[in-house]
């Protein structure tokens, strides 16, 4: 078990741009997260995967934000024409619906700057 | 709405007892979560609580009463390293193969001083 990892770890990157991040959760899981989580607030949600379905996608996220898990294991998000308040703390979490507690484990995230 | 509120910071002595509460309102309610978070770093899971009373894990305790809609975390002989944010998350609902997020508090800056 390597736990969830997360790439890159920082991304800087001028407003406008698209970013791409990646996360591989645990093999065994079959549910990832997505959340972004700014200084003194708790995580955010943004998307769930169950396997390869995006199940659920936050109403506050706008059309610039897309995911995908296509083989069920790691997933993508991608921010389109990245804008300054995008800045945040972008983690991935993985849980297994197998579990009885379903006890979602976060990896180190990806901290985006937008100049 | 749903709602979770925790205090925005505590601060405790190294060696003492510190109790994090909690209390929350949602719709519905399967399962409680705290995490800790340390500066820079990600949310590592610390307990779960769905029935109510008192899990113990080593110097960690987690209690829940759902009829109150409170809990807490209780951390024992306190060591610096325990610095950290402490978040509470409640899961609102579990309805077969759909999973509704887990709601989150803001956390709870602990600052342990010497």
């Amino acid at each position: 078990d390597t736990g969830v990892s997360q790439n890159p770890r920082h991304k800087i990157t001028k407003r406008g741009q698209n970013v791409t991040f990646r996360c591989d959760p645990i093999s065994e899981h079959n549910r990832l997260y997505w959340y972004r989580q700014t200084l003194g607030q708790g995580p955010e949600f943004l998307t769930y995967f169950q396997n390869e379905a995006q199940l659920e996608k936050s109403r506050l996220l706008s059309d610039r934000f897309s995911a995908e898990r296509p083989k069920g294991s790691f997933s993508t998000l991608e921010i389109q024409r990245t804008e300054q308040g995008d800045s945040a703390m972008y983690l991935c979490a993985s849980s297994s619906s197998g579990q009885p507690t379903d006890t979602q484990y976060f990896g180190p995230g990806t901290r985006l700057t937008v100049l | 709405g749903q709602n979770i509120d925790q205090p925005t910071e505590m601060t405790a002595t190294e060696g003492a007892i510190v109790q994090i509460n909690c209390t929350y309102q949602t719709s519905g309610f399967n399962g409680l979560f705290w995490y800790q978070q340390h500066a820079g770093e990600a949310p590592t899971f610390l307990s779960y609580n769905v029935l109510d009373g008192l899990e113990e894990k080593g110097r960690f305790s987690s209690f829940l009463s759902r009829s109150k809609g409170y809990s807490y975390l209780l951390l024992k002989e306190l060591q610096m390293k325990d610095s950290a944010s402490y978040l509470c998350a409640v899961r609102p609902l579990l309805f077969m193969d759909s999973n509704y997020q887990l709601i989150w508090g803001a956390g709870t800056k602990l600052i342990i001083k010497p």
